[in-house]
């Protein structure tokens, strides 16, 4: 089952425009939560996380909102720049027992000059 | 990441023939990961370890086996190779057992013919 959904496989912005990406999850027990970038050929990096006890964590040009009730988070990228262009993934995990992490599908941001 | 490498980068078995992956740390951390990408996916956890000798299964593991003698290498077999298991596999370490971004390896692109 798929406790984590990115419904957007794709997103295409105009550079220097804000790049919102959505995530779902089921799972009532999931109380941390991170964001990762992908880029080709490269293994996924971490990107930005949020605790079930804040609604938002802001680093930079990005920022992530969580809202419990709705079991939905988003993840901001304002400005978006071309070299934002990667896949993103969302993830969650339950607690301390973070080892079953469970990730989204990915979306695939495309930022265009 | 030169904390975490992976090896082989590319491989082409055939079915029904044992294969080993290897996942090689410099960082010292307790966990480690593996995880398979599949389109429409994301990524899944096989399994994982949070020590040496200390291994437990992820939502996947059903056709592969794990070993960590060693803090530094992690290793991942399919017994049996099957077309089904042709996917992009990444190691992962995470310094604790918290809520930490993990640190991915470049991946191992594994085609089962």
């Amino acid at each position: 089952d798929q406790q984590v959904k990115q419904n957007s496989p794709s997103l295409s912005v105009q550079e220097g425009r804000i790049s919102i990406l959505n995530c779902d999850y089921t799972n009532s027990m999931f109380d941390y939560f991170l964001w990762y970038k992908k880029y080709p050929a490269e293994g996924p990096t971490f990107l930005i996380s949020i605790s079930s006890i804040k609604d938002k964590n802001e680093d930079g040009r990005f920022t992530v909102f969580l809202n419990k009730s709705a079991k939905h988070l988003s993840l901001h990228i304002v400005p978006s720049q071309p070299g934002d262009s990667a896949v993103y993934f969302c993830a969650a995990s339950a607690g301390a027992k973070n080892n079953d992490m469970r990730f989204g599908a990915g979306t695939r941001l495309t930022v265009k000059p | 990441d030169a904390g975490i490498t992976q090896s082989p980068r590319h491989k082409v078995t055939e079915t029904g023939t044992p294969v080993t992956l290897r996942c090689h740390q410099t960082e010292n951390h307790r966990y480690m990961y593996w995880y398979r990408q599949d389109p429409g996916h994301g990524l899944r956890l096989i399994h994982y370890s949070y020590g040496v000798k200390d291994t437990d299964k992820g939502e996947v593991s059903d056709g592969y086996s794990v070993s960590r003698s060693k803090t530094e290498d992690f290793l991942l077999t399919l017994e049996s190779a099957t077309s089904s298991q042709t996917s992009v596999y990444f190691c992962a370490i995470s310094r604790d057992r918290g809520n930490y971004g993990y640190t991915f390896g470049s991946g191992t692109r594994l085609t089962v013919v």
